[in-house]
């Protein structure tokens, strides 16, 4: 299973795009990328995932790396409701299982 | 459609009782999956089932624990006796594909507080 390394938090503005770093240097060429997020009490929602192509959605974009040893979340135009946890997820296990991390606390600013 | 419902949102019980949690997955979705937050920690893997199958259970913790999946509906988490260190919240997830490509739908989370 893919390790991965995130800040621990990162704030930004409302209205403003927001770019959330994730390295997954051990990720291996056949496993997604997925993106995962939590608001305050609520259980986590998917947001986004990807193999080797940038993808967008109405919730965000990712941008893979080429040598897809990191990735990052893209919030367009952040706003209040976005603040939250996200997990990036190098993997999940032949079991289907999500591995969490500790992810990204992002507070935004009125 | 109805999400993935999780019952009771919250519960308070003593030492040595017996609790039991249940979630409701979407409709359709074959795999359900438990999952907890102990103690400011991450959120921990408990087990998978696919229809009324446990398809892995290495998460869970101890034998107190017993997950069922009768009929490969609904999903019940039992545990029996409860110590202090279950507490936490517990989440339920659901998918209708399962691998390594699934979006898992997840309920709310059931908090269990231990006293």
């Amino acid at each position: 299973d893919a390790k991965t390394t995130q800040p621990n938090s990162m704030e930004s503005n409302e209205e403003e795009p927001v770019h959330l770093p994730c390295n997954h240097s051990t990720i291996s060429g056949t496993d997604y990328i997925h993106w995962y997020r939590q608001l305050p009490s609520q259980g986590p929602e998917y947001v986004i995932h990807g193999l080797t192509s940038n993808v967008n959605n109405r919730m965000a974009s990712l941008a893979i790396a080429e040598d897809r040893k990191s990735s990052t979340l893209i919030l367009h135009r952040a706003t209040l409701r976005d603040a939250a946890v996200y997990y990036c997820i190098g993997s999940y296990s032949s079991a289907s299982k999500i591995i969490f991390g500790s992810g990204t606390r992002l507070s935004i600013r009125p | 459609e109805a999400g993935v419902t999780q019952f009771p949102s919250h519960s308070v019980i003593e030492k040595g009782q017996t609790v039991t949690l249940r979630c409701d997955p979407i409709s359709g979705h074959d795999n359900l999956y438990w999952y907890r937050r102990v103690m400011g920690k991450e959120i921990k893997f408990l087990l998978h089932f696919v229809k009324e199958s446990k398809q892995d259970e290495s998460g869970m913790p101890n034998n107190r624990f017993l997950a069922e999946r009768t009929g490969g509906t609904y999903s019940t988490l039992k545990v029996q006796p409860a110590e202090l260190e279950d507490s936490g919240v517990y989440f339920c997830a659901s998918s209708q594909t399962s691998g390594s490509y699934n979006e898992q739908f997840f309920g709310p989370g059931t908090r269990l507080t231990v006293l």
